[in-house]
């Protein structure tokens, strides 16, 4: 069974904080790995990794994949209060374009 | 500008009541997905549609059906809903099975089931 796996569940830290998100999949015919912000309604997309070792960045947020120990990490630094979302991590299969998701990462910046 | 928009986004309805919830994209994509999220879960696919074509997620229970009258429009119908189908409902689209793009979601309806 296709399995994606996120680390921690919750995460509460101060403003200004760095904070790292986890992502671990085992999945058939892997082949892209997406993260997404969502706040009270749809999520929204921050990345698209594919390729191992390639860091995508935006703004205070970057993100890295490796696709030999099957794992992602979502980083995001100088924490904001308006960072303050479920992060979700994916994962899409060749041929399908369905997403399996991860249970999620709540994270909660703190003034 | 183009986007995927789902009505209505609160949706109350009561045990056993069949409710429908819908989709509209501008985006002209091929394939419209709808995706069920429970309270501190992860979204969970039900089904896809690529263009006519109606692929079911194998766990999606027969109380879940989908209609997709055009490329614009996708329902999903609860026929008898229970309590346990309380969730956020997610539509998105993408423009092709093979095209390697994030999926475009809506809004979401959240689901109320009394």
């Amino acid at each position: 069974e296709d399995k994606v796996v996120q680390s921690p569940l919750s995460l509460v830290v101060h403003e200004g904080d760095t904070v790292t998100l986890n992502c671990s999949y085992e999945v058939t015919n892997f082949r892209s790995l997406l993260w997404y912000k969502q706040e009270k309604k749809a999520p929204t997309f921050l990345f698209m990794l594919t390729s191992s070792g390639i860091e995508k960045k935006s703004g205070r947020l970057s993100s890295i994949l490796d696709k030999k120990e099957l794992f992602s990490i979502l980083n995001i630094t100088a924490t904001q209060t308006g960072d303050s979302a479920v992060y979700l991590c994916a994962v899409s299969f060749q041929g399908a374009q369905k997403l399996v998701f991860g249970q999620g990462t709540r994270l909660t910046i703190n003034p | 500008d183009a986007m995927v928009i789902q009505n209505p986004r609160y949706q109350v309805t009561q045990f056993g009541k069949p409710v429908t919830l819908s989709c509209s994209q501008t985006l002209n994509h091929n394939v419209m997905y709808w995706y069920q999220q429970k309270s501190s879960q992860a979204p969970k696919l039900l089904f896809h549609y690529y263009d006519k074509d109606f692929n079911n997620e194998a766990d999606t229970p027969d109380n879940f059906q989908s209609r997709r009258p055009n490329t614009s429009f996708c329902f999903l119908d609860i026929r008898s809903p229970g309590l346990g189908d309380a969730a956020m409902y997610l539509c998105a689209t993408s423009r092709s099975r093979t095209d390697n793009s994030p999926l475009h979601f809506g809004n979401g309806t959240r689901l109320t089931v009394t």
